[in-house]
C-alpha cells in the first residue's frame, strides 16, 4: 500500500472547524483513501473513505485533491469529544488481504 | 449489543506462560483480524481470517497461534510469553474482505 503522511498533533479549539491534512504522492489509481480514529482507551473506529469525489456523512467530511496526491478530513464543529489520533490510510481496492496499514496518525487536540 | 467483543480487557502474567484472547463479533462479518499496538502506538496486522481461512500472517513470531473455530469467533493463543509481547491486541471484523474495519476495545497484555 502507498505510504500517508500526517503532522504529528493538531490543536484546534472547541466548536471551531478542524482540517486534518494527509499528504499520499504515490497514491495509484486503484487507491481507496480511509479515515479512521483512535480515541483513548479504545481500539479504531471507522470515520469516512472516498475514491475521488467529495464524501459527506454524519461524523465528518472528506476533502480530495484533483490529483489525489493529499486529501484533508474536516470536522465541522469540534468537541471535546473529537480528540483522537486520526490515521489516514490508503488500500488498495484490488488487495485480497484487506489489511489495513496505520501509520502514525495526527494526535488532535481540542482546547475547551 | 457490543459488535466486536474481546476478552479479557487486563490480562497480566509472567514470562514463559502461555495464554489466550478470545474475540467474538455479532456482526455476521466473515472476515476477522488481530492487530498488535505497541508502547509507541504503533497498530500492526498480526493476522487475517476470512471465513475461518487464514489469509494473511505478517511476520508473526509463530508462538502467536490464531484459531477460528466458526466465523464468528477468532481466538488468539500466545505460547511462551515474552516480555516484548507486551502491548495492546486488538480483534477487528469486516463485512468481506474490502470492507472497512469494526474494531474491538482492545486487551491490554501486560507481561512481568
Amino acid at each position: 500500500d502507498a505510504k500517508t503522511t500526517q503532522p504529528n498533533s493538531m490543536e484546534s479549539n472547541e466548536e471551531e472547524p478542524v482540517h486534518l491534512p494527509c499528504n499520499h504522492s504515490t497514491i495509484s489509481g486503484t487507491d481507496y483513501i480511509h479515515w479512521y480514529r483512535q480515541l483513548p482507551s479504545q481500539g479504531p473506529e471507522y470515520v469516512i473513505h472516498g475514491l475521488t469525489s467529495n464524501v459527506n456523512n454524519r461524523m465528518a467530511s472528506l476533502a480530495i485533491a484533483e490529483d489525489r496526491k493529499s486529501s484533508t478530513l474536516i470536522l465541522h464543529r469540534a468537541t471535546l469529544r473529537d480528540a483522537a489520533v486520526y490515521y489516514c490510510i490508503l488500500r488498495d481496492v484490488q488487495d485480497t488481504g484487506n489489511q489495513f496499514y496505520f501509520g502514525t496518525g495526527t494526535s488532535l487536540t481540542v482546547i475547551p | 449489543d457490543t459488535a466486536v467483543s474481546q476478552t479479557p480487557k487486563y490480562l497480566v502474567t509472567q514470562m514463559g506462560n502461555d495464554k489466550s484472547i478470545k474475540c467474538e463479533q455479532n456482526l455476521g462479518h466473515d472476515t476477522m483480524y488481530w492487530y498488535k499496538q505497541d508502547s509507541k502506538k504503533f497498530l500492526k496486522i498480526m493476522f487475517s481470517y476470512n471465513n475461518k481461512e487464514l489469509i494473511i500472517n505478517e511476520t508473526v513470531p509463530n508462538r502467536f497461534s490464531p484459531k477460528s473455530p466458526d466465523k464468528a469467533h477468532l481466538n488468539l493463543h500466545i505460547n511462551s510469553l515474552e516480555l516484548g509481547d507486551s502491548a495492546v491486541y486488538f480483534c477487528a471484523s469486516s463485512l468481506h474482505s474490502r470492507g472497512g474495519y469494526t474494531f474491538g476495545s482492545g486487551t491490554r497484555l501486560t507481561v512481568v
